[in-house]
C-alpha cells in the first residue's frame, strides 16, 4: 500500500506556480521522498527526490517539513505541458523494493 | 537505445489466448521492473529483475502470469489465458541498480492489452 496521501485534482493558471502537496506522516528516518509524473499515454517520468534538505533542479523543486511528514512539489511556472498525474512516493533509496504508486494527484494546467 | 521500448505499442486479443510483451530496457541497466496500470489508477508493481533473476515477484497476480529476462537486458512478460480482467497498460522501467538514486527509474511508453 502506498505511503502518502495526495489531493485526487488540482487546477493551476497557466504561468503561476503551482504547489502539489504530500502527507507522509510515516516516512521512516532511511526513507526518501520521490515525484513522478505522468503526462497522457506516457509511462512516469522522475521529477526529483529528497531526503530531509530542500532540493531544486531544472524541473521542480521539493520542499521538505522539518518532521519530514509533509512536503510539497513547486512548478514555479506552470505550463500547459504540466498537466499530467503527479505521484508522491516515500522508499528506501538504497532497498530493492519497488516504487510503490498510489493514485496521484491529477494536475490542469489551465490557459 | 537512448530510451526504455516496450513492443507492441498496442495489443488486441481474444480471452484464453496467450501474449508476449516485450522491454528492451537502457542499455546496461540492471533492474528492470513490469508494472501494470488500469485506466484511473497508479502503476501497480508485478516483478522486478536484478540482472536475470527475478528479485520479486510478490507483485504478480497469478500463476497465468510470468516474466523472464534470460540474458539480464531484453524481458519478456508472458501472460497465459487471457481474461477480459487482464485490459490494462503494462509499463516496463529500468534503472542502473536497484537503488533508485538521481534519476530514479526510466518507464517505457507501455503496451496497452485489451483483451476481448
Amino acid at each position: 500500500d502506498a505511503k502518502t496521501t495526495q489531493p485526487t485534482s488540482m487546477d493551476c493558471a497557466e504561468g503561476r506556480a503551482a504547489n502539489l502537496p504530500c502527507n507522509h506522516s510515516t516516512i521512516s528516518g532511511n526513507e526518501y521522498v520521490y515525484w513522478y509524473r505522468q503526462i497522457h499515454s506516457q509511462g512516469p517520468q522522475y521529477i526529483i527526490h529528497g531526503l530531509k534538505n530542500n532540493e531544486t533542479n531544472e524541473m521542480a523543486s521539493l520542499i521538505i517539513t522539518e518532521d519530514r511528514k509533509s512536503s510539497t512539489l513547486i512548478l514555479p511556472h506552470a505550463t500547459l505541458r504540466d498537466t499530467a498525474v503527479y505521484y508522491c512516493i516515500v522508499r528506501v533509496s538504497s532497498g530493492n523494493t519497488p516504487l510503490v504508486f498510489g493514485k496521484g494527484t491529477r494536475l490542469s494546467v489551465i490557459a | 537505445g537512448a530510451g526504455v521500448s516496450q513492443t507492441p505499442s498496442n495489443k488486441v486479443t481474444e480471452k484464453g489466448k496467450y501474449v508476449e510483451l516485450r522491454c528492451d530496457p537502457i542499455s546496461g541497466h540492471t533492474a528492470l521492473y513490469w508494472y501494470r496500470q488500469s485506466l484511473g489508477q497508479g502503476p501497480e508493481f508485478l516483478i522486478y529483475f536484478q540482472g536475470t533473476g527475478a528479485a520479486d515477484d510478490s507483485g504478480l497476480p497469478n500463476d497465468r502470469f510470468f516474466a523472464v529476462r534470460p540474458e539480464g537486458s531484453v524481458s519478456t512478460l508472458k501472460i497465459q489465458r487471457t481474461e477480459r480482467g487482464d485490459s490494462a497498460v503494462y509499463l516496463c522501467a529500468s534503472s542502473l541498480t536497484p537503488r533508485v538514486g538521481l534519476s530514479g527509474y526510466t518507464f517505457g511508453s507501455g503496451t496497452r492489452l485489451t483483451v476481448v
